[in-house]
């Protein structure tokens, strides 16, 4: 258990819809960052905040969405919700801006657009 | 722009061998190197890093890697794989700079074992 947690754990929903993952971080990281995993693109970094503020963005669509909270859980918002937007969704946590480079990850959301 | 090429997509080892997974990587300056596992239906599980210093790097589960800057090679291995060792291995690259520091994967390496 990495300490790092994401509701839900699976979604299903429609083309053209919008949903909201939901990460809480270790105790004590500061910082979160989204990633993407799928089987054409595999595995790509979204996002990233540390300590509220957006520090980092990799290919994250217009459509999605993210922000960090005042008690530092983060959630991605996806809009307009197509087929290929199917995949898993991670977020990770680390300890600070340069304190600790590792990232931990938690268990992931899959989500499954029909 | 960093990038990490794992060449291996599959293997498959029997159980008591040794296993060896490759890692290459593209960055320009001192690159920060993870191994994360993955077993089915499950997150990323960090195995080991490499910051500095010495280029051999321990981790768990009696996994161990080095670092060859003259190769931009971080290769994985594990002198006996258990059953439990089936699960996808990726490496990565962490790009460390003050504006955040995100992780570039590789494609990943699917680790079969045979009884």
């Amino acid at each position: 258990d990495s300490g790092v947690t994401q509701t839900p754990k699976h979604l299903i929903t429609a083309t053209g819809q919008r949903v909201t993952l939901r990460c809480s971080p270790r105790s004590g990281d500061l910082s979160v960052y989204w990633y993407q995993q799928s089987l054409d693109q595999g595995l790509q970094f979204l996002i990233q905040y540390y300590n509220g503020e957006e520090r980092a963005k990799g290919n994250i669509l217009e459509r999605f969405s993210a922000q960090q909270f005042p008690d530092l859980h983060s959630e991605l918002n996806l809009s307009s919700l197509e087929l290929g937007d199917s995949a898993l969704y991670f977020c990770a946590s680390s300890g600070g801006q340069s304190s600790s480079y590792e990232q931990y990850f938690g268990p992931g959301t899959r989500l499954t657009v029909t | 722009a960093q990038s990490v090429t794992q060449p291996d997509i599959h293997i498959t080892v029997s159980e008591g061998a040794s296993l060896e997974l490759r890692c290459n990587y593209s960055y320009g300056a001192t690159p920060y190197l993870f191994w994360y596992v993955q077993s089915p239906g499950q997150g990323l599980q960090l195995l080991l890093k490499y910051f500095s210093g010495d280029t051999l790097v321990q981790g768990i589960k009696g996994f161990e890697a080095e670092f060859k800057r003259s190769q931009s090679s971080f290769n994985l291995r594990k002198p006996s794989v258990h059953w439990s060792d089936a699960a996808e291995y990726f490496c990565a690259v962490g790009e460390l700079k003050a504006a955040g520091n995100k992780l570039t994967f590789g494609g990943g390496t699917r680790v079969l074992v045979k009884p």
